[in-house]
C-alpha cells in the first residue's frame, strides 16, 4: 500500500513565497507530480520529478528527495490567481505504475 | 484541439439506476484513466487502461465497470447506482511512462 501526506491548508499574501510539502510511503517509486485545481475545474499538470533535485518552471519549482520520500512545490511571487488546491501524486509500482494522489492542499492568497 | 472530452457534465440518478460516462481523447495517448474526487480525499483511481484492449482495477473499482472501446474512447459504467457513488468523476489520458496526466472537465454525478 501507499500513503501521501500534505498540509490541508496554506495561506499567504500576494508577492510572497510559499512551499507546499508532500511526504509519501510507497513500495516502488517512479516519480512525483504536482497538479493545480481551481474550484469547479479539472486538475492541470504543473511538474514532474523522477530524480532528486529541483525542477524550475517559471514561478513554480518542484523538489524531490527520494531518500527522504519527500517533495515540495515552491510558488514564488504569489498572485491572486494562484489560489487553488494543489495535489502531489506518486507514480509507483502499485496499479500498473499509475498515479496515486495526495489529499490536496488548499492555498489561499490574500491581497 | 479538444484534448479529453467527457459526457455528460452533470447527471442525477436514483438509487439502482444505471448509466455510462463517456470519455474520448484526441491526443493519441495509449493510457486512459477514470478517477473520482470526493471532498477532502483527493482523486482516487477507479480503473485504468494501459492500452487498447486492456483494463485493470485501481484503488476503488467496486460498483463500476469499464470498456476501452478503441484507442480514443474509455467509458465508465455504473450498473446499479448507490448514494456512495455521488462524486465528481474525471477521465484522464497520458503517454505511458510520463509524469503528465491530461484531465477532462469532469462529470458531476448525484445519486439520490
Amino acid at each position: 500500500g501507499q500513503s501521501l501526506e500534505q498540509p490541508s491548508e496554506v495561506t499567504a499574501v500576494e508577492g510572497a513565497i510559499v512551499q507546499i510539502n508532500c511526504t509519501y510511503q510507497t513500495s516502488g517509486f517512479y516519480g512525483l507530480s504536482w497538479y493545480q485545481q481551481h474550484d469547479g475545474g479539472a486538475p492541470t499538470f504543473l511538474s514532474y520529478n523522477a530524480l532528486d533535485g529541483l525542477e524550475e518552471t517559471g514561478r513554480f519549482s518542484s523538489f524531490l528527495s527520494r531518500s527522504d520520500s519527500y517533495g515540495y512545490l515552491l510558488l514564488q511571487e504569489l498572485q491572486m490567481k494562484d489560489s487553488a488546491s494543489y495535489f502531489c501524486a506518486v507514480r509507483s509500482t502499485d496499479y500498473g505504475q499509475n498515479f496515486v494522489f495526495g489529499p490536496g492542499t488548499r492555498l489561499s492568497v490574500l491581497p | 484541439n479538444a484534448g479529453v472530452t467527457q459526457t455528460p457534465k452533470f447527471q442525477v440518478l436514483k438509487t439502482g439506476q444505471s448509466m455510462t460516462l463517456q470519455c474520448a481523447q484526441d491526443m493519441n495517448h495509449n493510457s486512459m484513466y477514470w478517477y473520482r474526487q470526493d471532498p477532502g480525499m483527493g482523486l482516487r483511481l477507479i480503473y485504468y487502461s494501459a492500452s487498447e484492449g486492456t483494463t485493470d482495477k485501481g484503488e476503488v473499482p467496486n460498483g463500476y465497470n469499464v470498456s476501452r472501446l478503441n484507442k480514443r474512447e474509455f467509458s465508465l459504467r455504473l450498473e446499479s447506482a448507490a448514494p456512495s457513488q455521488t462524486s465528481v468523476y474525471f477521465c484522464a489520458s497520458s503517454t505511458r511512462g510520463t509524469g503528465e496526466l491530461f484531465f477532462g472537465e469532469g462529470s458531476r454525478l448525484t445519486v439520490l
